[in-house]
């Protein structure tokens, strides 16, 4: 397994205003993900992120509201931007540990209001 | 695209009995892998197994096992002698491969009863 860490682990903040949430690994990693899951739903894909390189984001997300950063092997920063109560979720960093098995950050629980 | 369907929003089973969550996915492709994740309320998804496409035998981990029909595209988990902790909202996942992104159902809430 890996060992993950993300802060904050919760925060409420206000329309319009943007937070920034870390994930920390344990080891170095070449890909790191960031996942969101709404109240009471599943996990979405929201990017991957490779360092060195821009993230790569799937559809229905994009940079300028979700700008990701990776400036080492162990850490990834996601803003989550112009923030509405819509963006009310958990968000989660993952990483892949083995062969194909991924494991997730304990999240960062946002509520905007 | 992949979809992955649990079609159980909640089940619940008393404590020491067994219980089995569904799992259907939909694929073209024969190289492919699936995992049942588990996160307990308010607590950090945990993997709970794992199951190559490619390998006939059912993995099991501990008191966990899946039936893994490719042909019926079913990916169920069986989950023996339940126990309190197991209380959780259980996620069927898919990953194609060459991929790296996991699809995932909508969860199962598993409540264990006293």
């Amino acid at each position: 397994s890996a060992v993950i860490s993300q802060k904050p682990s919760r925060d409420i903040c206000q329309r319009g205003t943007s937070l920034t949430i870390q994930c920390q690994v344990d080891s170095q990693v070449t890909m790191m993900f960031w996942y969101r899951q709404q109240p009471g739903q599943s996990l979405t894909l929201i990017a991957t992120a490779n360092q060195g390189s821009e993230a790569t984001y799937e559809s229905g997300f994009v940079i300028d509201k979700f700008p990701i950063s990776r400036p080492n092997l162990t850490f990834s920063t996601l803003t989550v931007s112009n923030m509405s109560p819509e963006d009310s979720s958990i968000y989660l960093c993952s990483v892949i540990r083995g062969t194909y098995e991924q494991y997730f950050g304990p999240g960062t629980r946002l509520t905007v209001t | 695209a992949q979809t992955v369907t649990q079609s159980q929003p909640e089940m619940s089973v008393q404590e020491a009995e067994t219980v089995t969550l569904s799992c259907t996915y939909d694929t073209s492709e024969n190289n492919y892998y699936l995992f049942w994740y588990k996160q307990p309320p308010s607590r950090q998804m945990i993997l709970v197994i794992r199951q190559e496409a490619y390998k006939q035998q059912n993995a099991t981990e501990n008191r966990f096992s899946v039936n893994f029909q490719k042909a019926a595209k079913s990916f169920s988990l069986k989950i023996s002698d339940s126990q309190l902790g197991d209380t959780a909202m259980y996620f069927c996942a898919f990953k194609q491969g060459g991929s790296e992104k996991l699809v995932f159902g909508k969860g199962t809430k598993l409540t264990v009863n006293p």
